[in-house]
C-alpha cells in the first residue's frame, strides 16, 4: 500500500516551453502533496504544499508564477513549470501525505514519494 | 521542525550490521521519528518510523532512548544494494505540518 506515481518520468524540453509533471497517490487519499526539488547530490528541496481545494503554500524563494500548483482532486496534484529555462532542469519529487490514525495506535501521518521526474530544459 | 543531525557519509562491508545514528536534541513531545531511503534518480523510500523504545519491521529496526534526543537506524547485514542516503526527519504526528530535508547519510557498502 501507500503508492504514489509520477508521470513523466523524464522530460527534454526546449527553453521557454511549459512542462506538467503529475502526481498521483495510488491506493489512499491525499489532502495534502508536497513537491520537492534536487539538484545532483544535495538533499530535497522542498517548494509548496499542496492542498486539495485550495491555493498551494509556496516556500521563500520559490516563484509561484513560475511554478504552477494545482491539487484537483484526492489523489492528484500537478507542478506546471511555465517557461522553463536551462536553470530549471532538476529532479522533481512530489510526496502524498497518508493521514495515520494517531499515537494512541502507533500511526501517525506519513509522507510516501514518487519516483521522480527528470526534466532536462535544452 | 526539530533540527537533525546525521553523519555526512559512513562506509561498511558487505555482510555487516549498520547503525546510523540521528541527533535531534529538540525534539517535541508529539514528534515521531521517521526515516527514509533514497537511491539515486529515485524519489526517498520509507524505511521505518518510532516513537519511543525499539522499532522492528523486515528490513530495519529503530531504537530510541528514553530521552528521545537520538536515533540509531539499525540495517542488519547490508548488502551492495544498501547503498543509498539515508534520512532522519522528526515531526509531530498530529500535524500536516511540512519536513525538511538535512543532508542525510551517504551510505557506501564495499564487497
Amino acid at each position: 500500500g501507500a503508492v504514489v506515481s509520477q508521470h513523466p518520468s523524464w522530460v527534454i524540453c526546449k527553453s521557454g516551453t511549459s512542462v506538467k509533471i503529475e502526481c498521483r497517490s495510488l491506493d489512499f487519499q491525499a489532502t495534502t502533496m508536497f513537491w520537492y526539488r534536487q539538484f545532483p547530490k544535495q538533499s530535497l528541496m522542498l517548494m509548496a504544499t499542496s492542498n486539495e481545494g485550495s491555493k498551494a503554500t509556496y516556500e521563500q524563494g520559490v516563484e509561484k508564477d513560475k511554478f504552477l500548483i494545482n491539487h484537483a482532486s484526492l489523489t492528484l496534484s500537478t507542478l506546471t513549470v511555465t517557461s522553463a529555462h536551462p536553470e530549471d532542469s532538476s529532479f522533481y519529487i512530489c510526496s502524498a501525505l497518508r493521514v495515520g490514525r494517531g499515537w494512541r495506535t502507533g500511526t501517525r501521518d506519513t509522507q510516501y514519494f514518487g519516483p521522480g521526474t527528470r526534466l532536462t530544459v535544452l | 521542525l526539530a533540527k537533525t543531525t546525521q553523519p555526512i557519509s559512513m562506509d561498511s562491508y558487505e555482510g555487516q550490521e549498520v547503525n546510523i545514528t540521528c541527533s535531534h536534541n529538540n525534539i517535541a513531545t508529539n514528534d515521531y521519528i521517521t526515516w527514509y531511503q533514497q537511491f539515486p534518480s529515485q524519489g526517498p523510500r520509507f524505511i521505518i518510523q518510532g516513537y519511543k523504545t525499539k522499532v522492528t519491521n523486515e528490513v530495519a529496526s529503530l531504537f530510541i532512548p528514553a530521552d528521545r534526543k537520538s536515533s540509531t537506524l539499525s540495517l542488519p547485514r547490508v548488502s551492495l544494494s544498501d547503498t543509498a542516503v539515508y534520512y532522519c526527519l522528526v515531526g509531530d504526528i498530529n500535524s500536516y505540518d511540512k519536513v525538511i530535508f538535512g543532508p542525510g547519510t551517504s551510505l557506501s557498502v564495499i564487497p
